[in-house]
């Protein structure tokens, strides 16, 4: 059973671009939902996380959309760079992050020049 | 603070082989978690621990043991070790709590076994 679905597998932006990654969970008792970055040979490493007393977070470029009725949340990477090439992971947790996470299977972002 | 460190980087076991990866984390942080990373699947949840002392079992707990003795430290036992469970192994720590950047999970540098 899979808690937490994540769309597109893979996702090739051009440079300065909007990228843009979907997840959907099924679980009500979630109220945590971060995103993790990570680089080839590296640990994921936490982006940016909403709790769902909110619609949008924004850090930076970075941006999360959460619609509570519809049970889904994106990553949104706006002006987006060659850098931030790498796979993104949504998940959620329940207690406000202190359960572990249940990760969705990870999108591979390529941001063409 | 070096954060989540973990040993070996890379390790080859043939099968029926036993290891234990090590993790250690110097922030303090009570929970631990160990997570395995298949292709294309994402990262499932072995075990994990809440405290000195406790431990549970996650998604996929079968083929390994851990335990818990001290805050610091949570190795990752595997006995009669299988192809399946050739993997990119992850520790991951966190300080419970809300608000801010609290719950957030730190995860090591991985430790990727092949098992022949």
């Amino acid at each position: 059973q899979q808690q937490v679905k994540q769309s597109p597998q893979s996702l090739i932006v051009q440079k300065g671009g909007i990228s843009i990654i979907n997840c959907a969970y099924e679980n009500t008792a979630f109220d945590y939902f971060p995103w993790y970055q990570q680089f080839p040979g590296k640990g994921p490493a936490l982006l940016i996380a909403i709790r769902p007393d909110v619609s949008e977070k924004k850090e930076g470029r970075f941006t999360i959309s959460f619609n509570k009725s519809a049970k889904q949340f994106s990553l949104h990477i706006m002006d987006s760079q060659p850098g931030d090439s790498a796979t993104y992971f949504c998940a959620a947790s329940m207690f406000s992050g202190n359960t572990p996470l249940v990760f969705g299977k990870g999108t591979r972002l390529s941001v063409i020049a | 603070n070096a954060g989540v460190t973990q040993t070996p980087k890379f390790r080859i076991l043939k099968i029926g082989q036993s290891m234990t990866l090590q993790c250690a984390q110097d922030m303090n942080h009570n929970y631990m978690y160990w997570y395995r990373q298949d292709p294309g699947m994402g990262l499932k949840l072995i075990y994990y621990s809440v405290g000195a002392g406790i431990t549970d079992k996650g998604e996929v707990p079968n083929g390994y043991n851990v335990s818990r003795s001290t805050t610091e430290d949570f190795p990752l036992r595997l006995e009669l070790a299988a192809p399946s469970q050739t993997s990119v192994y992850f520790c991951a720590s966190s300080y419970p709590g809300t608000g801010g950047r609290l719950g957030e999970q730190y995860f090591g540098p991985g430790t990727r076994l092949t098992v022949t």
